[in-house]
C-alpha cells in the first residue's frame, strides 16, 4: 500500500526561525516520486519541488531545502529564516510509477509564521 | 510554465439544483484530468479520473452518478455536481496532466461550492 504521513498538523514558529516539515512515505514501488506542495490562505497550489527515487541528493532552492533519505523513507523540508509569507499548509505527496500518475497527499502541515 | 483553469472560482447553489465547474489546461492538451475534493483544514481526497473521449474512473466511496465527469476535448474537463446538498459543499481543485516534460500534474486554482 502506498501512503504519506504528515505527523505534524499544525507549526507554529516566530520570523527567521528555521523550521522542518516532516514527511514519511511508504511504498513497495522502486520508482516512484516525490513532491511538496504549498498551499496559501487562497487555495492554489504551488508546485515547490518533485525528487524521483533514484536521486537522493538534497536541494537547495533559495531559503528553502529538501532532505530525502530512503533509509528512512524520508522527504523533509526545511524553511530557513522563516518569513511571514511562509505562512500556508504544506503538503507532501507520492507518485507511484505504474499508478496512472495519481498523487497521493498527506494530511499536510499547517504552518503558521508570527512576526 | 503550465496554466490550468476553473470555472467558477466561487459557486453558491441551493439544495437540490446541480452546478458544473469547467477544468481547461490553457497551454498544452491533456489527455488525462484530475478532480480533488477538500474539506476544510483537510487533505485532497482524489474523486475521479477524468480521460478524454472515454468514462472517468471514480475512486472507491464517489458516486459517479452524483458526481458527473464529462472530458470532452483535450482542454477541457467538465464535473457536475447534481442535486447538490450542504453535504457537497467543499473546495473542488481540478489538475490536468502534461505528457512532455515528466508526466506532471498542473493543478487549477480550485472552486469553492457552497450549497444552501
Amino acid at each position: 500500500a502506498q501512503k504519506v504521513t504528515q505527523a505534524q498538523t499544525e507549526i507554529s514558529v516566530v520570523e527567521k526561525e528555521d523550521v522542518t516539515l516532516d514527511c514519511v512515505y511508504e511504498t513497495r514501488d522502486t520508482t516512484y516520486y516525490l513532491f511538496w506542495y504549498k498551499q496559501p490562505p487562497s487555495g492554489e497550489l504551488v508546485f515547490l519541488i518533485r525528487r524521483n527515487s533514484f536521486d537522493e541528493q538534497n536541494e537547495i532552492s533559495g531559503r528553502y531545502s529538501w532532505n530525502f533519505q530512503k533509509s528512512t523513507s524520508s522527504f523533509n523540508f526545511t524553511i530557513t529564516a522563516s518569513q511571514v509569507v511562509d505562512s500556508a499548509v504544506y503538503f507532501c505527496a507520492l507518485r507511484i510509477s505504474g499508478g496512472y500518475n495519481k498523487l497521493i497527499f498527506g494530511a499536510g502541515t499547517r504552518l503558521a509564521v508570527h512576526p | 510554465g503550465a496554466v490550468v483553469s476553473q470555472h467558477p472560482s466561487r459557486v453558491i447553489c441551493k439544495s437540490g439544483t446541480s452546478v458544473k465547474i469547467e477544468c481547461r489546461s490553457l497551454d498544452f492538451q491533456a489527455t488525462t484530468m484530475f478532480w480533488y475534493r477538500q474539506f476544510p483544514k483537510q487533505s485532497l481526497m482524489l474523486m475521479a479520473t477524468s480521460n478524454e473521449g472515454s468514462k472517468a474512473t471514480y475512486e472507491q466511496g464517489v458516486e459517479k452518478d452524483k458526481f458527473l465527469i464529462n472530458h470532452a476535448s483535450l482542454t477541457l474537463s467538465t464535473l457536475t455536481v447534481t442535486s447538490a446538498h450542504p453535504e457537497d459543499s467543499s473546495f473542488y481543485i481540478c489538475s490536468a496532466l502534461r505528457l512532455a516534460g515528466g508526466h506532471e500534474q498542473y493543478f487549477g486554482p480550485g472552486t469553492r461550492l457552497t450549497v444552501t
